[in-house]
């Protein structure tokens, strides 16, 4: 039992290039999400699906672009990257949607842009 | 909107030493409450949560009770040890929506 997994842990990119994080999960949860993690500012929510085949808009979407591939794996796409992209990035899972879940986080990917 | 606010760290503390870490809260309604903890090279992991005021969330000598009346969540523990050394987190989650709210964090490092 893995847990939630994510690929690549560390990524350098150009500013422009596009690249797809890896983000699976072995839970069985429905829910998923993708966080950034910037020095000082915690955790925002960049996108998150409630459940298979659907996703929505978090609080920092802009640049980014998400897709649920099936239940287990949930990927985000960066179409071309900008400095202000560099960040920690972080996915996570839940059960189902309820306020009162607990969220597992997968080990991140640690991303710079040139 | 939500919003979590939590003590400016880094904290440094000797080991057996007693720790607070402050965590106040905006929001409406009844959210439910979080403390993660965040060891170095890793991701997030739970440490304890409560989901109605007056609960009292508890692990591994860790404690943090909901209180509504003051809209706090404060981290506490009795006696630190070097393997507390991290970064935690306080959250909070809506009963209407998906995401957690994240406070800012605050570096715990405890020395021998």
């Amino acid at each position: 039992n893995a847990g939630v997994t994510q690929t690549p842990k560390f990524q350098v990119l150009k500013t422009g290039q596009s690249m797809t994080l890896q983000c699976a999960q072995d839970m069985n949860h429905n829910s998923m999400y993708w966080y950034r993690q910037d020095p000082g500012m915690g955790l925002r929510l960049i996108y998150y699906s409630a459940s298979e085949g659907t996703t929505d808009k978090g609080e920092v979407p802009n640049g980014y672009n998400v897709s649920r591939l099936n239940k287990r794996e949930f990927s985000l796409r960066l179409e071309s990257a900008a400095p202000s992209q560099t960040s920690v990035y972080f996915c996570a899972s839940s059960e189902s949607g309820g306020w009162t879940d607990t969220q597992y986080f997968g080990p991140g990917t640690r991303l710079t842009v040139l | 909107g939500n919003s979590v606010t939590q003590m400016e760290g880094p904290v440094t503390l000797s080991e057996e030493a007693f720790l607070t870490i402050n965590c106040t809260y905006t929001a409406t309604g009844y959210p439910s409450l979080f403390w993660y903890v965040q060891y170095p090279g890793e991701g997030l992991q739970l440490l304890l949560k409560a989901t109605k005021a007056d609960d009292k969330g508890s692990n591994k000598g860790f404690e943090a009770t909901y209180r509504k009346e003051t809209t706090s969540f404060h981290l506490e523990k009795g006696s630190v040890q070097v393997s507390d050394s991290a970064v935690y987190f306080c959250a909070l989650r809506q009963t209407s929506g998906s995401r957690l709210t994240f406070g800012e964090g605050t570096q715990l490092t405890v020395n021998p």
